[in-house]
This record gives C-alpha cells, structure tokens and sequence, in this order.
C-alpha cells in the first residue's frame, strides 16, 4: 500500500526566509501528487498538483514544487515566504493501484516569524 | 458555485453513543471522501464512495461506516463512541476518474465525553 513522509512536522522560518518543505512517498507505479494548505480556522485547499508533463509545477501564492521520480520526492519550495504563509502543508498521493484512494502526509505545520 | 458543505459543524456526544456526520460534495462531484484529521497524525482516510458504492476504506474498525446516498451526499456513522475517536472529519469530494483533485468541506469537529 502506498504511503506519504514528511519529514519536518514544525518548521519556523522568519519572513522573506526560503522554504523547502520535503515529501517522500513509497509506489512504484504512476503516482498523482498534490500539496494541500490548510490556514488558521480554514478549510484544506489545494496549493498545487502534479498528473503529467513538467515535473516542476507552480502552484498558487507563488509556491512551485519538483517531482523527482526517482527519489519517489515531492518537495514543495517558496523563495521568499511571508508571515500569511503561515499554516499547515499536507502532502498528498494517489497511486493508480486500482483503488484510486488519495493518501496524506502527517503535515508540516510552518509559522512564519513576521 | 457552492462548495463541500459539512453538517453539523461541531458535535459533542458521550463514550458510547453514536453520531452521524453529513456531507454535500459539489455540484457534478460523484466521489466522496472521508478523512479522519486527529491532532499529530494528519489525514487518515476512513471511506471513499462512487456512484452510490463503497469503494474503498481505510484500517478503521467496523463502527466506523456510511453510505452514498442517490444525490450523492453521503453519510458518515460511527457506532458506539470512543473517547479515541474526538478528531475532525472532513469530508471531500472529487469528479469520478483519474486525474482529479479532492476538494474539502469545513469539516465536523466531534468531541466524545
């Protein structure tokens, strides 16, 4: 079955700091990836999604991240973050097991120091 | 265009009883998912409907359980409350198919006493 790591479960940057956030995921096959922002009292929304074609992929809020098929990586990078980037990342896939389920990550929680 | 709508926000039941959560996915989604969001563990999938059907869930025990319903709202019941089991569950709904994203609702918050 496939799962989701994230390796950094609080992070605490301060503003105008570069982020990288990382997540490894463990499947062979083809894989659909997504990273989810959840902010304060907010419902989970999709910051950006790899299906095919690049593997480095801009989301929004100026959030892009790179898919490394070998390193089974999805790392999710911010130049320059801002004190509103302030939240909860989840890494997330959807293994084309046949079964279709859409697996995440524990999150990363990031406070950004303004 | 109106979103996943969760119902009721918050509940609060005691060590034993059970509860019902409900779930709107948006207009044309036909999938609905459950997650369980406890503090520390991230999202852990507990259910995944299509088309009225149970397609898929997660290491949950059987107390654990819902159904799709024809408008495909859906229905999420756990039987026989635990105090293990106060988390947030959030609901999301998805067009049927591959290469889809999940879109979420607000989410229940329960609390078991």
């Amino acid at each position: 079955a496939q799962s989701v790591s994230q390796h950094n479960h609080h992070v605490i940057l301060s503003e105008a700091a570069s982020l990288e956030l990382g997540c490894n995921y463990s499947y062979g096959g083809t894989v659909n990836l997504f990273w989810y922002v959840q902010y304060p009292g907010q419902h989970l929304q999709l910051l950006l999604k790899y299906f095919s074609g690049d593997p480095l992929v801009k989301g929004i809020k100026g959030f892009e991240a790179e898919f490394i098929k070998s390193k089974f990586s999805f790392n999710l990078r911010k130049p320059s973050v801002q004190w509103s980037d302030t939240a909860e990342y989840f890494c997330a896939v959807n293994a084309r097991a046949g079964d279709d389920k859409i697996i995440f990550g524990k999150g990363t929680r990031l406070h950004i120091l303004p | 265009e109106a979103g996943v709508t969760q119902s009721p926000t918050h509940l609060i039941k005691t060590r034993g009883q059970q509860a019902t959560l409900r779930c709107s996915p948006i207009s044309g989604h036909t999938s609905v998912y459950w997650y369980q969001q406890a503090l520390g563990l991230g999202l852990q999938f507990l259910l995944w409907y299509d088309e009225g059907e149970e397609r898929n869930r997660g290491n949950f025990p059987p107390r654990f359980s819902g159904r799709q319903f024809p408008n495909y709202s859906s229905e999420l019941n756990v039987n026989a409350l635990e105090l293990e089991d106060s988390a947030l569950y959030l609901c999301a709904s998805s067009l049927v198919g591959w290469n889809t994203e999940a879109f979420f609702g607000q989410g229940t918050r329960l609390t078991v006493v």
